[in-house]
């Protein structure tokens, strides 16, 4: 069974804060992919990352990177200077390679104030 | 590439009634695809995976009678909520499969139902 963790339900920043959203996942299978998604209130899930259980490569994307641990099943994500249009609940994910069928964490509710 | 369209985006139904749901592949061809839904302030959860020219897989605890699924091409997938009920008022959101390893990345917009 596949599980992922987000423990923080809820982050309140102020703009230009640097934020991270936790991620922590459980599968037995060895290939996977890892992905984070925003949702905006509208209701989209816009895709922002996968990565591959090979690797391990740290990412920057803009103000955006994400950190990838398979020693600690973790995959972190960082907002750098956080802007009030990042406001939004961001999804971790973990998807199975041999049925494709993804398990998402709980989800993690960012507000960021002017 | 690889861009799903999901409609209607938002419907309001009353109760008893069926609405059905479409999720296209636009540009690529869709061997499977999944449904999840949402309930307010909930992660998404998969009800059921979808193969064309087969029977949908329903995940446990998902009535297979109340939400029909259909994936009679490579390029769309219906999820039909039979009579429905107010418990039924979800997000609904579907993901496609282009091929191996491409996977994730495709969701539709999603589709909010709302049961009167």
């Amino acid at each position: 069974a596949q599980k992922v963790t987000q423990a923080q339900t809820e982050i309140s920043v102020v703009e230009k804060e640097d934020v991270t959203l936790d991620c922590v996942y459980e599968t037995r299978d060895t290939t996977y992919y890892l992905f984070w998604y925003k949702q905006p209130p509208s209701g989209e899930l816009v895709f922002l990352i996968r990565r591959n259980s090979f690797d391990e490569q740290n990412e920057i994307s803009g103000r955006y990177s994400w950190n990838f641990q398979k020693s600690t099943s973790s995959f972190n994500f960082t907002i750098t200077a956080s802007q009030v249009v990042d406001s939004a609940v961001y999804f971790c994910a973990l998807t199975n390679t041999n049925a494709g069928k993804s398990t998402f964490g709980d989800g993690t509710t960012l507000t960021v104030k002017p | 590439g690889a861009v799903v369209s999901q409609h209607p985006s938002r419907v309001i139904c009353k109760s008893g009634t069926s609405v059905k749901i479409e999720c296209r592949s636009l540009d690529f061809q869709a061997t499977t695809m999944f449904w999840y839904r949402q309930f307010p302030k909930q992660s998404l959860m998969l009800m059921a995976t979808s193969n064309e020219g087969s029977k949908a897989t329903y995940e446990q605890g998902v009535e297979k009678d109340k939400f029909l699924i259909n994936h009679a091409s490579l390029t769309l997938s219906t999820l039909t909520v039979t009579s429905a009920h107010p418990e039924d008022s979800s997000f609904y959101i579907c993901s496609a499969i282009a091929g191996w390893g491409n996977y994730g990345y495709t969701f539709g917009s999603g589709t909010r139902l709302t049961v009167v």
